[in-house]
């Protein structure tokens, strides 16, 4: 099965320090798409940050961007300027395009420290 | 606002009975997934559907069935609940087109089965 792997089950950042969360993934497939989703205590799911695999740039929202290695395939995802409101589960999750289902890593928790 | 909205929020149910987890999405959504959420384990695929009229099975199906009469609903029936199906269960659904792959997910349901 293909998998996607997070190898910290927790992590801890003071508030307004860079926290990188990591994620590797396993395909065959040569165009995918990775994503990060952020559940917060509410238990909602909410998108971070999307990467398109055939985009060599990576992709940021804000305080949040990401490095693509594509040929480590390697996804980890960095979070400057760490907010209390940063306290979260966080997933990584791979698709195949089209309406192909997601396939989530076990995720990390994050704790930000005031 | 739309979304996905799920029932019930909460739900106890005593092992042997049956339980249907409703899901409905008003955005027109072609895609439609069932996730169960448990700690350490991450988010894992039971069902999905591409298109009303066609279902798939994802990586823990058993003792899970859905249907999709239609584009907006998507219910998940548990036949005869065992202690192990005890979780949170997460509706999520994607369009076609530049967004496919973008999980929308509604709030979950958390299902206590003793």
């Amino acid at each position: 099965a293909q998998t996607v792997t997070q190898s910290q089950p927790e992590m801890s950042v003071q508030e307004a320090e860079t926290v990188t969360l990591s994620c590797t993934y396993d395909t065959s497939e040569s165009d995918y798409y990775l994503f990060w989703y952020k559940q917060p205590p509410s238990r909602q799911m909410i998108l971070v940050i999307r990467q398109e695999a055939y985009k060599q740039q990576n992709a940021t929202e804000n305080r949040f961007s990401v490095n693509f290695q594509k040929a480590a395939k390697s996804f980890s995802l960095k979070i400057s300027d760490s907010q209390l409101g940063d306290a979260a589960m966080y997933f990584c999750a791979r698709g195949r395009g089209g309406n192909t289902p997601l396939v989530f890593g076990k995720g990390t928790r994050l704790s930000v420290i005031a | 606002t739309a979304g996905i909205t799920q029932a019930p929020t909460s739900q106890i149910l005593a092992a042997g009975r049956s339980m249907t987890l409703r899901c409905t999405q008003d955005m027109r959504h072609n895609a439609m997934y069932w996730y169960r959420q448990d700690l350490g384990l991450g988010l894992r695929l039971i069902h999905y559907s591409n298109t009303a009229g066609t279902t798939g099975k994802g990586e823990v199906p058993d003792g899970y069935s859905v249907s999709r009469a239609n584009t907006d609903d998507f219910p998940l029936t548990l036949a005869s609940a065992v202690p192990s199906q005890t979780s949170v269960y997460f509706c999520a659904s994607s369009p076609q087109g530049t967004g496919a792959n973008v999980l929308t997910f509604g709030a979950g349901s958390r299902l206590t089965v003793l």
